[in-house]
């Protein structure tokens, strides 16, 4: 089955330490994404990337880093810089163009204790 | 000006019951529109792209109106199963531009 996934769904980290979200996909997809949701707001872009080895600074980047070493591949790292971490983060892919919609995985819930 | 406004909601119906969702957006230049639809503590998922001349799905229609900046979703004969937040997306025909969420607007059929 094509499809985006996410692991772990579930994440426990202590403040000030790294961690880093997988996200995978198989559907060919150009372009994927990296969006945090926190509890009544609206899904925020962290990063981009439309090709391997390029990625851009979405609106909430700070705090954060990816890489795109491979087509299917797109991990992001919570860095101990990220203020408030705790939240829901979904990774999401598409062809590139900005009339094709986007694929979500299941997200990872982290929470920093 | 936010971007992408959505009445929050919630809006709780009887089944049965026809619901109508609307969406405006700031940007003039935005060039698609999507309505996504995601239940509690899941992933957004499409629910129907938003075409200039209107589109139904079943149950579903979307509207656009780009001289207004203003989207709607409508819902006929309310099911439990529709019971999720909807939300509204645009995209910018810039490069690189990722779309832009509205915060959704929760419905809850009851029955």
């Amino acid at each position: 089955d094509g499809g985006i996934t996410q692991s772990p769904k579930y994440l426990f980290r202590k403040e000030g330490q790294n961690v880093t979200l997988s996200c995978e996909q198989n559907l060919n997809h150009d372009a994927m994404y990296w969006y945090r949701q926190d509890p009544g707001q609206g899904l925020r872009l962290i990063y981009y990337s439309q090709i391997v080895n390029d990625f851009q600074k979405g609106d909430i980047a700070e705090g954060y880093s990816v890489s795109r070493e491979k087509k299917e591949s797109f991990p992001l790292t919570v860095t101990s810089a990220q203020k408030n971490p705790t939240a829901f983060y979904l990774c999401a892919s598409s062809y590139w163009s900005s009339y094709n919609e986007q694929f979500f995985g299941p997200g990872t819930r982290l929470t920093v204790l | 000006r936010k971007e992408v406004e959505q009445d929050p909601g919630p809006f709780n119906v009887p089944e049965g019951a026809t619901v109508a969702f609307n969406c405006t957006y700031s940007n003039s230049a935005s060039q698609s529109f999507f309505w996504y639809r995601q239940d509690c503590r899941k992933e957004p998922k499409l629910l129907m792209s938003v075409y200039s001349s209107g589109n139904e799905d079943g149950r579903f229609t979307a509207q656009l109106n780009r001289a207004s900046q203003y989207i709607s979703l409508l819902i006929r004969d309310s099911k439990l199963s529709d019971s999720a937040t909807y939300l509204c997306v645009v995209t910018v025909n810039q490069a690189g531009t990722a779309l832009i969420f509205g915060k959704g607007t929760t419905l809850s059929v009851s029955s």
